[in-house]
């Protein structure tokens, strides 16, 4: 299995500011991925990290407002932009190893007041 | 209509009973089949992991796929309140992940 750290664990934030996590994977992985987990629901993917290009955005989720880089096969950044009240959420990072078993970081409690 | 489906319960349960979780999809083309385990305020743990149908055992968990039906269970064995958690199934195809819902479960001491 992947260990995988995210910083920060939470933070609660004002309206129209910006928030960088950060998630580290002890190990190199082909694959890594930002979620969105709202209270009570299950997981919505928001993007592939893809490593040395642009992320690969699902429908609904845009660069602008979630920008992510991914220098190397480690690690990885979700930034949430201009944050609004509807951004709180938690935010999980995933990494893929090739065999397709995705493990997930502790995830980052966002609060947006 | 959902790709996974899954009854997000609550699920309550006596120690010691056991547990049966569900879900349903709609894609054949589903590939590998997961079961996660998240606990309050933790991220997704992958629980049991398989890619053909038929039984999986690890333990006291047992990942059951009858592709034919489209169907996916997690059992429980021997609940323990440790077992209290919200478990989530997932499959895949190609680099897809798709999640259900999750079901919420409660171990009574």
């Amino acid at each position: 299995s992947a260990v995988i750290s995210q910083k920060p664990s939470r933070d609660i934030c004002q309206r129209g500011t910006s928030l960088t996590i950060q998630c580290q994977v002890d190990s190199q992985v082909t694959m890594m991925f930002w979620y969105r987990q709202q209270p009570g629901q299950s997981l919505t993917l928001i993007a592939t990290a893809n490593q040395g290009s642009e992320a690969t955005y699902e429908s609904g989720f845009v660069i602008d407002k979630f920008p992510i880089s991914r220098p190397n096969l480690t690690f990885s950044t979700l930034t949430v932009s201009n944050m609004s009240p509807e951004d709180s959420s938690i935010y999980l990072c995933s990494a893929d190893r090739d065999l397709g078993e995705q493990f997930f970081g502790p995830g980052t409690r966002l609060t947006v007041l | 209509q959902k790709e996974v489906e899954q009854d997000p319960g609550p699920l309550s349960v006596p120690e010691g009973a056991i547990v049966s979780l569900n879900c349903t999809y709609s894609n054949s083309a589903f590939q590998y089949f997961m079961w996660y385990r998240q606990y309050s305020r933790k991220g997704p743990e992958l629980l049991m992991y398989t890619y053909s149908s038929g039984n999986k055992e690890d333990g006291r968990f047992t990942a059951q796929v009858d592709k034919s039906s489209k169907y996916i269970s997690l059992f429980i064995r021997d609940s323990q309140p440790s077992d209290s958690a919200t478990y989530l199934c997932a499959m895949t195809l190609g680099n897809q992940f798709y999640f259900g819902t999750g079901t919420s479960l409660t171990v009574i001491p």
